[in-house]
């Protein structure tokens, strides 16, 4: 069965340095792949997507995420973060549910707090 | 530039109540979803619209019931609400079925 695992519950980091949030799936096929980030009693709001194509994607806000299909991983990177993006981020795939439909699937998501 | 939006934010029931949360998009999708969010657990789907006049289930669709009511509306009604369903709704709609999904701020629905 497909499934999206975000290891990491809780991230603190200072403003300033660099940030990767994990995102590992299991998947048969090559999946369509994104980056979502909702803040404090806000909707989730897409940062990037993935098809096909550069396995380098570039984002809003100054995010990337680089597609490894040997790790079967989708990682999301920042090189400066700001203390507005402290949010919970979520990683999902998409997976064939039934009638054609691509449904999402969502990993548990990643907490992250930035430090002044 | 509303999108997708959600009514109402917030909602207290007592157990056995029932109740209607709204979702309209005004972006002329053709498909929409609920989902809910529990903590730890990310998001899943209770029930998905591909087109006007069709509803299917998704991952957890017991105890609830949706309409589609036209091609901006899709409701989700809780026809006797449970403890197990204090959880935040989230509607999102896209283009066509597996297109990217856009999503509202979502209802904190809680049941006593």
């Amino acid at each position: 069965a497909q499934s999206v695992t975000q290891p990491d519950i809780h991230i603190t980091v200072s403003e300033g340095a660099s940030l990767e949030l994990r995102c590992n799936y299991s998947y048969g096929a090559t999946p369509y792949l994104f980056w979502y980030v909702q803040s404090p009693g806000q909707g989730l709001q897409l940062l990037l997507k993935y098809f096909s194509g550069d396995t380098l994607v570039q984002g809003i806000k100054g995010f990337e995420a680089e597609f490894k299909r040997s790790q079967s991983s989708f990682n999301l990177r920042k090189p400066s973060v700001h203390w507005s993006d402290a949010a919970e981020y979520f990683c999902a795939v998409g997976a064939p549910f039934s009638g054609g439909y691509n449904k999402l699937i969502f990993g548990a998501g990643t907490r992250l707090a930035v430090h002044p | 530039n509303a999108g997708v939006t959600q009514t109402p934010k917030f909602q207290v029931l007592k157990t056995g109540q029932s109740m209607t949360l709204q979702c309209a998009q005004d972006m002329n999708h053709n498909s929409m979803y609920w989902y809910r969010q529990d903590p730890g657990m990310g998001l899943r789907l209770i029930y998905y619209s591909a087109s006007e006049g069709t509803t299917d289930k998704g991952e957890v669709p017991n105890g609830y019931n949706v309409s589609r009511l036209n091609k901006r509306e899709f409701s989700l009604r809780l026809e006797s609400a449970a403890p197990s369903q204090t959880s935040v709704y989230f509607c999102a709609s896209s283009r066509s079925a597996g297109d990217i999904q856009y999503f509202g701020a979502g209802t904190r629905l809680s049941v006593l």
